[in-house]
């Protein structure tokens, strides 16, 4: 049962244009987000991260979004560069429970195109 | 930067074989993790430790897949007998008490 869904398995956005990454969840008890990201050949790399408590986090050109009645939360990228083009995470846990399990989405796939 | 570091980066064997992949997580991170990242799975948990106590192995194969951490600089993730299945690319993160975790680059596993 995947509790963390991320529905779009690759997005392509040109440059300069905004990109928009969604991500699903299922669990309720999930009360912080992160976003990593991935290349090639490397580990996964944090992001950005948002609470509960919040609805938008902000750095730089990166902006999350959460959405906790809808249990959505969306990773925007504004303006895109070339150097974006990767894999991208998301990834939900609950910091009240007593475990520590970060559970994945399966990704999506960020190209961004000249 | 401090690092995550694994070793080794690429491992082909052939089926039955012992394999062992290891991790040096950042120092003063106190909690460790083993993932697998598969095409149809994305990033699954296997287990972890908190001071170097294991707090949860349930995403692990229990009959041929062991992890351990001898050390606080030494986190283990070892395979036996390895089989054609177990072929993905595995990863090591480390964390403070809180998130967020700090990956490695991976062992990619081939089993033949």
């Amino acid at each position: 049962d995947q509790q963390v869904k991320q529905n779009s398995p690759s997005l392509s956005v040109q440059e300069g244009r905004i990109s928009i990454l969604n991500c699903d969840y299922t669990n309720s008890m999930f009360d912080y987000f992160l976003w990593y990201k991935k290349y090639p050949a490397e580990g996964p790399t944090f992001l950005i991260s948002i609470s509960s408590i919040k609805d938008k986090n902000e750095d730089g050109r990166f902006t999350v979004f959460l959405n906790k009645s809808a249990k959505h939360l969306s990773l925007h990228i504004v303006p895109s560069q070339p150097g974006d083009s990767a894999v991208y995470f998301c990834a939900a846990i609950s910091l009240t429970g007593t475990a520590s399990k970060l559970t994945f989405g399966t990704g999506t796939r960020l190209q961004v195109t000249l | 930067d401090a690092r995550v570091t694994q070793t080794p980066r690429h491992k082909v064997t052939e089926m039955g074989q012992e394999v062992t992949m290891r991790c040096q997580p950042i120092l003063g991170h106190n909690t460790v993790f083993w993932y697998r990242q598969t095409m149809m799975q994305g990033l699954e948990l296997l287990a972890y430790f908190r001071n170097r106590a294991p707090l949860d192995d349930s995403g692990m194969p229990k009959d041929r897949f062991s992890a351990e951490m001898p050390d606080a600089t030494l986190a283990t993730l070892k395979i036996q007998p390895s089989e054609p299945r177990d072929s993905a690319v595995y990863f090591c993160a480390s964390a403070a008490s809180l998130q967020p975790q700090h990956f490695g680059d991976g062992t990619r596993l081939s089993i033949l």
